[in-house]
C-alpha cells in the first residue's frame, strides 16, 4: 500500500523559509517522479515542481527563483524548500507520486502552512 | 505556458443526472490531460489520465474524451459522492510544466 505523508511546521513567519518533507512508504522512491502541489484558501490547485530520485528537478516557472526540491533515497523521502515566503504562500501543501502522462495517482493528506508573524 | 480553461465554473445538478465538464487548452496538449476530483479537506483524486483512461478504482460512470485542445469529462449518472470540484491538468512538452485548470464545481 503506497502511502505519502507530509510533515513540517504549520506556521512560518514572513520572509522566512518554508520547509516540508514527504515520507513515502510502500514503494521505492527510486521508481517514480514526485511532485508538490498546493492549494491556497479558496483557490485552485497549483503545481510547484517535481523531482526524480536522481535529483533532477523541474519547477513551476513562477516560483523557480524561490523553490528547491531535494530527495533522500536512503530515507525514502523528498523535500520542499520555499524561501522568502509571504502571506500569498499560505496554502495546503500536498506531495504526490507523479507518473507523468499517467497522472499523479497517490497523494499525501496535505499540510496547511500559514505564513504569519 | 499552456493555459487550461474549464467551463462552466459551477454545475448545479441532481443525483442521477448527467454531468458534462469542459476543459480547453490554449494550445495542443495531444492526449496529455488528466482530471482530478477534489473534495474539501481531502487530497485530490486522479479520475482520468491520458484524456480517456479511468484511473484505478474509478467507477465506469466517469469517462473522458478529447484530444488536442478540447476535452470533456462526463459523469453519466451522478451519485451523491460525486459532488466535488473537478480540475483538469496538463504537463506540456519536455521539460514538463504542469498546469491545472481553474476547476468546475459540481454541486447539488
Amino acid at each position: 500500500q503506497v502511502h505519502l505523508q507530509e510533515s513540517g511546521p504549520g506556521l512560518v513567519k514572513p520572509s522566512e523559509t518554508l520547509s516540508l518533507t514527504c515520507s513515502v512508504s510502500g514503494v521505492s522512491i527510486t521508481s517514480y517522479y514526485w511532485s508538490w502541489v498546493r492549494q491556497s484558501p479558496g483557490k485552485g490547485l497549483e503545481w510547484l515542481g517535481f523531482i526524480y530520485y536522481t535529483g533532477s528537478t523541474n519547477y513551476n516557472p513562477s516560483l523557480k527563483s524561490r523553490v528547491t526540491m531535494t530527495v533522500d533515497t536512503a530515507k525514502n523521502q523528498f523535500s520542499l524548500k520555499l524561501i522568502s515566503v509571504t502571506a500569498a504562500d499560505t496554502a495546503v501543501y500536498f506531495c504526490a507520486r507523479d507518473r507523468g502522462i499517467l497522472g499523479m495517482d497517490y497523494w499525501g493528506q496535505g499540510l496547511l502552512v500559514t505564513v504569519s508573524s | 505556458e499552456i493555459v487550461l480553461t474549464q467551463s462552466p465554473a459551477t454545475l448545479s445538478l441532481s443525483p442521477g443526472e448527467r454531468a458534462t465538464l469542459s476543459c480547453r487548452a490554449s494550445q495542443s496538449v495531444s492526449d496529455d490531460l488528466a482530471w482530478y476530483q477534489k473534495k474539501p479537506g481531502q487530497a485530490p483524486r486522479l479520475v482520468i489520465y491520458e484524456a480517456s483512461n479511468r484511473a484505478t478504482g474509478i467507477p465506469a460512470r466517469f469517462s473522458g474524451s478529447g484530444s488536442g485542445t478540447d476535452f470533456t469529462l462526463t459523469i453519466s449518472s451522478l451519485e451523491p459522492e460525486d459532488f466535488a470540484v473537478y480540475y483538469c491538468q496538463q504537463r506540456g512538452n519536455w521539460p514538463p510544466e504542469l498546469t491545472f485548470g481553474g476547476g468546475t464545481k459540481v454541486e447539488i
